[in-house]
């Protein structure tokens, strides 16, 4: 069975400074990794999506994750937070050919001006 | 393009009754799938259809919980005998399940609350 543990429910930065939020994972099979964030009372928008090709992957609005087996990590970061960037975040992992999401607990992200 | 939508945004019951949630994916999304979100649970999975085959029921918590989906497009879920432990935020997804294509995109939910 796949799992992703998220190492913190909350992480608080300000503006400006970088981000990193923590997720490793544990699977049997190659797994495809991803990142989502919820914005308050808003859907859940994909970031970014590992699926066994490069281990650095870039996504949107400034985000990119590295994929690392040696650590089964698989963090997130952006260089400088902005103010929309503060919402939740999930670490998702599903095993390669198969559809189910299993998702981590999530951490927020609060960002101060 | 029109994204995934739901419906009804928020419905509010009385436990013991029986509700319908309704999920419309995108258009040529052959995958189709129930999530739910609560406080005490998370994000977990509920149920999967791809195209004409069996669907993947194995996150429903109980039998309860039913789903179908009519002509490969809409999907509806019920629950029967609601009950307060059901109270949540009920998310639907949808995918192209291309070869190597597994994003999956969420609709806005519909948020249960069962009195």
């Amino acid at each position: 069975a796949q799992s992703v543990t998220q190492l913190d429910s909350h992480v608080s930065v300000s503006e400006g400074t970088p981000v990193l939020l923590r997720c490793n994972y544990s699977s049997s099979y190659s797994p495809s990794l991803f990142w989502y964030v919820q914005h308050p009372n808003k859907g859940l928008q994909l970031l970014l999506k590992y699926t066994s090709a490069a281990t650095l992957v870039k996504g949107i609005n400034g985000f990119e994750a590295e994929f690392k087996k040696s650590e089964t990590s698989f963090h997130l970061t952006k260089p400088s937070a902005h103010m929309s960037d503060a919402a939740e975040y999930f670490c998702v992992v599903s095993n390669t050919g198969f559809q189910k999401l299993v998702f981590g607990t999530g951490t927020r992200l609060l960002v101060s001006p | 393009g029109a994204g995934v939508s739901q419906s009804p945004s928020n419905k509010v019951t009385e436990k013991g009754k029986d509700v319908e949630l309704r999920c419309d994916p995108i258009s040529g999304h052959t995958a189709l799938y129930w999530y739910r979100q609560s406080l005490g649970q998370g994000l977990e999975f509920l149920i999967y259809f791809q195209g004409n085959s069996a669907p993947d029921k194995s996150g429903l918590p109980s039998d309860r919980f039913s789903a179908e989906r009519t002509g490969g497009s809409v999907s509806t879920l019920t629950i029967q005998r609601t009950q307060q432990e059901d109270s949540a935020v009920y998310l639907c997804a949808s995918s192209r399940s291309d070869r190597g294509t597994y994003e999956q995109y969420f609709g806005p939910g519909t948020r249960l609350t069962v009195t």
